[in-house]
């Protein structure tokens, strides 16, 4: 079974501190890991996604296969951080996205 | 690049009544997938189109069905609404020919079924 699990729905941090939000999965082969991001009164766009090994906006994530985890991290976070973010991953040849239920950062001043 | 354009962006309708749904993908994407979020929830796949075919299926009812016109748009279309289809459904395009390919996401049709 294809399921994505983000265990927090609420994570609250101040400005400055590192920010971890969670991602576990679970697939039968070798999927493609996402994060999603949706700022206030904005459509859900691409933040990251593994193979692109990339740092986006301070964000990075990496794939752990043997703990099947993806978690994106930043080590400081700032203020126009707060927004929803959802974890997803896809089977390979662009099949559908599997989503977490996502989790609501909110970062304090 | 208007990106992907989705209409109405909210709509309310009576149990038991039909509606269409419009998506019209990014330019230069051929794919379309649409997705039901229903309050709190992630969004959770419904189907997938390309080539004008339903190419892949979420785990949803026969009541919802779509279509691809040659223009790669779409529609979702949910016959006998029930007050569980209240969620916001999201058009998502992509093209599994470009490399790099992503999913590019619009801003959503809010339904409400009363």
């Amino acid at each position: 079974a294809q399921r994505v699990t983000q265990p927090e729905k609420l994570l609250s941090v101040f400005k400055g501190a590192p920010v971890e939000l969670k991602c576990n999965y679970s697939y039968s082969g070798s999927p493609e890991l996402f994060w999603y991001v949706q700022y206030s009164r904005q459509r859900l766009q691409l933040l990251l996604r593994h193979i692109s090994r990339e740092s986006i906006k301070g964000f990075t994530a990496d794939l752990n296969k043997g703990e099947t985890s993806f978690h994106l991290k930043k080590p400081f976070a700032q203020e126009e951080d707060s927004a929803m973010y959802y974890c997803a991953l896809s089977g390979p040849g662009a099949q559908k996205l599997v989503f977490g239920q996502g989790t609501r950062l909110t970062i304090n001043p | 690049d208007a990106g992907v354009t989705q209409s109405p962006t909210h709509l309310i309708k009576t149990r038991g009544q039909q509606v269409t749904l419009r998506c019209s993908p990014k330019s230069g994407h051929d794919t379309v997938s649409w997705y039901q979020q229903a309050l709190g929830q992630g969004p959770q796949f419904i189907f997938q189109y390309y080539e004008e075919e339903e190419r892949q299926r979420g785990n949803f009812p026969d009541r919802f069905s779509g279509h691809q016109f040659p223009n790669y748009s779409s529609e979702l279309n949910v016959n006998a609404l029930l007050l569980g289809d209240s969620a916001l459904y999201l058009c998502a395009s992509s093209s599994p020919k470009q490399v790099d390919y992503g999913y590019t996401f619009g801003s959503g049709t809010r339904l409400t079924v009363v």
